[in-house]
């Protein structure tokens, strides 16, 4: 079956200028998660979606760094203003559910974002 | 908070030989994944470990959890070139945030 989608692939952008990212999760999986990978800071967990309940946003860098899920499926994580050090590769995952046997992140192919 | 530490951090093997890579954290958690990153590519999972003591394989890959020790390895054996890529792991902090190590980056050299 189809797995997690993401897009665009690549993106460039000027500083100051806001982004949109977008996630397909597989369908049927419950849970989506947004991590971000770059050289100096590795793979961090940005935020996550269990269903209907309140996201788990503990891990966004900073108030310009938002995502909302609609449906229950798709996600759009937005970057206001972005600087510089936004760059980096913005990696979306999914699973069935947190229960045991269904927690396995299935990850997207990522988003390549260069801020200019 | 959750620090998970890899070692080593680069590996160059030769085909054939055995190595281990290590992954080491900080607090309890019962729940560790390894993943494998190709070049330009996302990750991949490899193992899911639930509990003290799990063990799971895969090929020429065998991984290990032991919850006591808060230590999981991931052991490989007689590499082969198209092993060549990077590993990590990463722990459950909480409700699935995972907490990934640095990863290990594994070249077999034929």
């Amino acid at each position: 079956g189809a797995g997690v989608s993401q897009s665009p692939s690549n993106k460039v952008t000027e500083k100051g200028k806001d982004v949109e990212l977008r996630c397909d999760p597989i369908s049927g999986h419950t849970a989506l998660y947004w991590y971000r990978q770059s050289l100096g800071q590795g793979l961090e967990f940005l935020i996550y979606f269990q269903g209907n309940s309140a996201p788990d946003k503990s891990g966004l860098p900073s108030d310009r760094f938002s995502a909302e899920r609609t449906g229950g499926s798709v996600s759009t994580l937005t970057i206001q203003r972005t600087q510089q050090e936004d760059s980096a590769v913005y990696l979306c995952a999914s699973s069935f559910s947190y229960s045991r046997g269904q927690e396995t992140q299935y990850f997207g192919p990522g988003t390549r974002l260069l801020v200019l | 908070e959750l620090k998970v530490e890899q070692n080593p951090l680069f590996l160059s093997m030769q085909e054939g030989k055995n190595y281990t890579i290590y992954c080491n954290y900080s607090t309890t958690s019962d729940r560790l994944y390894w993943y494998r990153q190709d070049p330009g590519k996302s990750l991949e999972s490899l193992f899911v470990l639930l509990s003290n003591g799990a063990v799971k394989q895969e090929g020429r890959l065998m991984a290990s959890l032991d919850t006591k020790a808060r230590l999981s390895t991931l052991h490989i054996t007689a590499a082969v070139h198209d092993l060549s890529a990077t590993y990590f792991c990463a722990v459950d902090e909480y409700g699935n945030k995972l907490v990934f190590g640095a990863g290990t980056i594994l070249r077999v050299k034929s």
